[in-house]
């Protein structure tokens, strides 16, 4: 099993630079996410989506986009890189939107925006 | 508020020791879930337990344990006769179910840091 494919694994950018991270799960999982992790802050959520075609913010959406066509994909954009948009991605989805439920994360991205 | 304190920021001991890592919380809610999920070198997060907030039992999963207590806030961490390949990042986390039940909230604490040297 795949589980959560997440791609590129490293990327450089240059400030203003646009470009989407891309995230797959084979789970037929409901719920998704998008979460940096940044040295002493721990995870925070960007954005989620509860299904096809609903998504919605999380504590640090600014300067993302998300969309989420299918139930399998939910790429994270970045419209217009910046410095502080430096950190590792993860993407995370679990079986249903319920709060009880486990998250099954991808590997990460190492974003670096110079 | 919802908050969840790991104040053991970097830990290290020597292989085979026991080591307890802290997590302490904030909520006001009666209903909650805490997970623990583990980050090894390689980077992806794996989980570990989940436990309600109304389940106080303790939990024996080999060489791990967790022990919760509604009393303290507190779903402490236990590895015994800890090994190398024990050392990761650990992160607590929260979660409260949001009005409606249409999503909720999960926070992560900041995560500790567990070296096991040889």
């Amino acid at each position: 099993n795949a589980g959560v494919t997440q791609t590129p694994k490293f990327q450089v950018l240059k400030t203003g630079q646009s470009m989407t991270l891309q995230c797959a799960q084979d789970m037929n999982h409901e719920y998704m996410s998008w979460y940096r992790q940044d040295p002493g802050m721990g995870l925070r959520l960007i954005h989620y989506s509860v299904g096809a075609g609903i998504t919605d913010q999380g504590e640090v959406p600014n300067g993302y986009n998300v969309s989420r066509s299918t139930t399998e994909d939910f790429p994270l954009r970045l419209l217009s890189a910046a410095p502080s948009q430096t950190s590792v991605y993860f993407c995370a989805s679990s079986y249903s939107k319920a709060y009880n439920e486990k998250l099954f994360f991808g590997s990460g991205t190492q974003l670096s925006v110079l | 508020a919802q908050k969840v304190t790991q104040a053991q920021t970097e830990i290290s001991v020597v292989e085979k020791e026991d080591v307890t890592l802290d997590c302490v919380y904030e909520t006001r809610d009666t209903t909650y879930y805490l997970f623990w999920y583990k980050q090894p070198p390689s980077g992806e997060l794996v989980f570990l337990i989940r436990r309600n907030s109304f389940d106080e039992q303790n939990e024996i999963s080999g060489r791990y344990s967790w022990n919760f207590q509604k009393s303290t806030s507190s779903f402490n961490f236990t590895i015994t006769a800890s090994q190398v390949v024990d050392s990761a990042v650990y992160f607590c986390a929260l979660s409260e179910e949001r009005s409606g039940g249409s999503n909720y909230k999960l926070t992560f604490g900041k995560g500790t840091l567990l070296t096991v040297n040889p």
